[in-house]
């Protein structure tokens, strides 16, 4: 399994563009997360679906942001207008709600607003 | 809410030196708990979990960690470190039965030849 694929790798951007940040599931596995990591606070958890239905957004930092889940191999982060303070990597990792439920993390997107 | 503290940021040591980091979370119930690692410029992977049995739970590159309930702890231990441990360690909490995994804010090990 090539695990959890997130496109792009880097992105970088002016203030004020859409930033759209994909992620592609472990076959199989039903529940996706999205986090953000920043030298400040860390890792966020900005949100997670399970078998393609967001269950907690509570961590969506305001309504620039917006992730869909179209169907279960394939997920989507959209920073609308983008600011200078969303710059991170964005982490999505997936697990098997039935199993442990360890999540597996991808490689990454690494998000920069000038 | 769950949360998780990890006091020590940053971490320096010598190669064959013993580790310990330390991790306190806060949840009034029971928990899975967890380790992962990033080495530089990588994704975060998986060290060792805990989710019941025996406290003392084994992980993968000679790591362990030792759930102390008493102490809300979950301490992680390498009696001999080496240059290639040089990485970021994040402990993360998770309610037994719910799925939101909470992260620390992370500790910096750097481990000198």
């Amino acid at each position: 399994d090539a695990g959890v694929i997130q496109s792009p790798r880097h992105e970088v951007t002016e203030m004020g563009q859409e930033v759209t940040l994909r992620c592609k599931p472990i076959s199989g596995h039903n529940s996706l997360f999205w986090y953000r990591q920043t030298m400040m606070r860390g890792l966020e958890l900005l949100i997670y679906f399970n078998n393609n239905v967001p269950i907690d957004d509570s961590g969506m930092p305001e309504d620039r942001f917006s992730a869909k889940m179209p169907n279960a191999s394939f997920s989507t982060l959209k920073i609308q207008p983008s600011e200078p303070r969303d710059s991170a990597v964005y982490f999505c990792a997936s697990t098997l709600l039935s199993g442990a439920n360890v999540l597996t993390f991808g490689a990454g997107s690494r998000l920069t607003v000038l | 809410a769950q949360s998780v503290s990890q006091h020590n940021h940053h971490v320096i040591l010598s190669e064959a030196a013993s580790l310990e980091l330390g991790c306190n979370y806060s949840y009034g119930g029971t928990v899975n708990l967890f380790w992962y690692v990033q080495y530089p410029g990588q994704h975060l992977q998986l060290l060792l979990k805990y989710f019941s049995g025996d406290p003392l739970v084994k992980g993968i590159k000679g790591f362990e960690a030792e759930f102390i309930k008493s102490k809300f702890s979950f301490n992680l231990r390498k009696p001999s470190v080496q240059w290639s441990d040089t990485a970021e360690y994040f402990c993360a909490v998770r309610g037994t039965g719910f799925q939101k995994l909470v992260f620390g804010t992370g500790t910096r090990l750097l481990v000198s030849p």
